[in-house]
């Protein structure tokens, strides 16, 4: 079936430091990605998405690009701050697979230090 | 004014108990879902609603019911509470589940002693 498979944490960065945070993806069909960004306490939020190969999702200064041909979303931001620290889920939406619902990796947790 | 909300946030009950959790979105959305994040943050979907029909039934024990009045309201009534159904659920909602990003509610933490 499915699946996204995204590097584990925790991350620890210091303010202004690169961040990546890499997601590869098995499916059945033609899926569409996303990152999901869930701050402490709260719900999920959508920070990016991408429906087709080579497209570039971005938002905040995060990016990411749908690599078909890799089968991966990874997510960067250039110079991370305190308050990106967050636990970021990579997910796909599958017609053939998961019926479109979506499938999360585990999340990873960042952590931005002043 | 809140897109998809949920209640309670907070929910401590004993086991054994039956307790039920409310979703309302008012985003016009035809799909809602409920999700259940353990504590490992790991999120697995539960059921899936597409205008009031069922559409997805993840292997949940049949003592978690879903019950979907109107396409704004998807609800989940859980029997005989367990120590193990200690957990965040999430509901959620999309336009119209096919390949499309779903909007979160804030979540019900639920905590059985």
């Amino acid at each position: 079936g499915d699946s996204v498979t995204q590097m584990e944490g925790p991350v620890t960065l210091s303010e202004e430091a690169f961040l990546t945070i890499n997601c590869t993806y098995t499916a059945t069909g033609y899926p569409s990605l996303f990152w999901y960004v869930q701050y402490p306490g709260e719900g999920l939020q959508l920070l990016l998405k991408a429906t087709k190969a080579d497209d570039k999702g971005s938002n905040k200064g995060f990016e990411a690009t749908y690599r078909k041909e890799t089968t991966s979303f990874h997510l960067e931001k250039g110079s991370v701050q305190v308050s990106d620290s967050a636990v970021y889920f990579c997910a796909l939406s599958d017609l053939g697979g998961s019926q479109g619902n979506l499938i999360f990796g585990k999340g990873t947790k960042l952590s931005v230090k002043p | 004014d809140t897109a998809v909300s949920q209640t309670p946030k907070y929910l401590v009950t004993q086991m054994g108990n039956d307790k039920s959790i409310k979703c309302e979105q008012n985003l016009g959305h035809d799909t809602m879902y409920w999700y259940k994040q353990d504590s490992k943050k790991f999120l697995k979907i539960m059921f899936s609603y597409n205008n009031k029909e069922l559409i997805i039934n993840e292997t949940v024990p049949n003592r978690f019911s879903p019950k979907s009045p109107d396409k704004a309201h998807l609800n989940l009534h859980i029997n005989s509470l367990e120590l193990g159904d200690s957990a965040v659920y999430f509901c959620a909602s999309s336009p119209d589940g096919l390949n499309t990003e779903a909007f979160f509610g804030q979540g019900t933490r639920l905590t059985v002693v």
